[in-house]
């Protein structure tokens, strides 16, 4: 059974740093990389980027580039999405997805969200 | 990047149909996924590949895709359906790669 857990709530103030980080378990790691997806209060899915779990390479939302950065630690199984010169508007609920291995772009799994409060 | 648009609410009596469109440029030659999001809760696939249903998921659900709409179609739709809806698409040579409509909020009258 597979299963993405993500690391709890956390307070940053302005011009912070966060790291959210989710742990997979249940499949082969390295065989599929994953995705982070926000959602701010009462918005939509924003997808922020995608690692690979094999070579660590990633790729990012062009909004996002410069602030974010995804590590993985294939001897945890676990994927890292740190997130720096925090705003106000960077507050949201942060999930981590598995895309399907069908490659066809759906996230059949996803971890159970990290809400990001940036607040001074 | 490619823009999805999703109306953002749909509204329908319990036992009817609800259709919730996902409009993109030529989105008929893109593949397009379809997410219920409850209150509180991560999203949930349950149409992908246009058409196709996840295991699980009720026959209820469907989808189709054709000139620039793609549609999430609910029959007989029950109090539990009530929920947001996001359509995605995936492109590898697009910027982003991953696209998601803006959401429908379904209310179950």
């Amino acid at each position: 059974q597979v299963h993405l857990v993500q690391s709890g709530p956390e307070v940053r103030r302005p011009g912070a740093s966060v790291r959210v980080s989710c742990k997979a378990s249940g499949y082969t790691f390295t065989n599929y990389g994953i995705s982070w997806v926000r959602q701010a209060p009462g918005q939509g899915l924003e997808w922020m980027g995608w690692i690979s779990t094999y070579n660590g390479d990633a790729t990012y939302a062009q909004n996002l580039r410069g602030r974010v950065a995804m590590t993985i630690d294939a001897s945890t199984s676990t994927v890292y999405m740190d997130l720096r010169s925090l705003r106000s508007d960077d507050t949201a609920v942060y999930y981590c997805a598995l895309p399907a291995a069908s490659g066809t772009g759906y996230f059949d799994y996803w971890g159970q969200g990290t809400l990001v409060t940036v607040s001074s | 990047s490619y823009v999805l648009t999703q109306p953002p609410s749909v509204s329908v009596a319990p036992g009817q149909t609800a259709r919730i469109s996902c409009g993109g440029n030529n989105i008929r030659y893109k593949t397009v996924h379809w997410y219920q999001q409850r209150p509180g809760q991560a999203p949930v696939v349950v149409v992908h590949d246009d058409s196709d249903r996840p295991s699980g998921i009720p026959e209820r659900f469907s989808g189709s895709n054709s000139g620039d709409t793609a549609t999430l179609t609910i029959s007989r739709v029950e109090a539990g359906d009530e929920a947001d809806y996001y359509c995605q698409v995936w492109d590898s040579s697009s910027d982003p790669n991953w696209e998601f409509g803006g959401g429908t909020k379904l209310t179950v009258l």
